[in-house]
């Protein structure tokens, strides 16, 4: 059983273009992300939910718009795409711990996005 | 700006090694402290999450803490090259916020 799962795992699109990315988590967390890995692999956080409620929203052009419609699922879509939005997104989850804290993140496979 | 400071290497240890990756922070008040592995073309996964101050042992990895020092580090005992990968330090600073260093690329030659 895959415990998060995004699609597509591979998206190659002209700039301008608009997609989205789905994930969904099967782990029964409450709290979910968006996190963006550049070329030289630094993992920054985008977005996170918990509970169907946004909680942190970052730095992040208005062209990025998250939807979660529920606890198990968070899906970003990207609007008038750009050559620099192009890198590997990852969606993760975790558990709240019982001080309101996140705790361990779990991973999905993440979604390689090239924009031409 | 809160950081996360991890040295990017690569680090390279023949096998058999003790691998040391070392990570700072900045935020005095973080309390949740992980370091996650990710191999070349997949996602980041869990090694250890540490708390406290010392140190926590689980097989050939060993996590340090010194919050006063505001300083954690991994060691990787028996260093295997399979163990050859991107190490990525990651500090809960409060909430629901993680921020990850940018990581240390260890190779480990057989």
């Amino acid at each position: 059983d895959t415990a998060v799962s995004q699609t597509p795992k591979y998206l190659v699109t002209q700039m301008g273009n608009d997609k989205s990315i789905k994930c969904e988590q099967n782990l029964g967390h409450d709290t979910m992300y968006w996190y963006k890995q550049d070329s030289k692999k630094f993992l920054k956080i985008m977005f996170s939910y918990n509970n169907k409620e946004l909680i942190i929203n970052e730095t992040v052009p208005n062209r990025f718009s998250p939807k979660s419609p529920d606890k198990a699922h968070l899906n970003l879509h990207i609007n008038s795409l750009e050559l620099g939005d192009s890198a590997v997104y990852f969606c993760a989850s975790s558990q709240d711990s019982p001080s309101g804290r996140a705790d361990t993140q779990y991973f999905g496979p993440g979604t390689r996005l090239t924009v031409l | 700006q809160k950081e996360v400071e991890q040295n990017s290497g690569p680090l390279s240890v023949p096998e058999g090694a003790i691998a040391s990756l070392n990570c700072t922070y900045s935020d005095r008040g973080s309390q949740s402290f992980f370091w996650y592995r990710q191999y070349s073309g997949k996602s980041p996964e869990l090694i250890m999450s540490i708390y406290s101050n010392g140190d926590k042992e689980d097989g050939r990895f060993t996590a340090q803490l010194n919050k006063a020092s505001q300083y954690v580090s991994l060691l990787i005992r028996d260093s295997q090259p399979s163990d050859s990968a991107t190490y990525l330090c990651a500090v809960n600073t409060g909430g629901f916020k993680t921020i990850f260093g940018a990581g240390t690329r260890l190779f480990v030659k057989a």
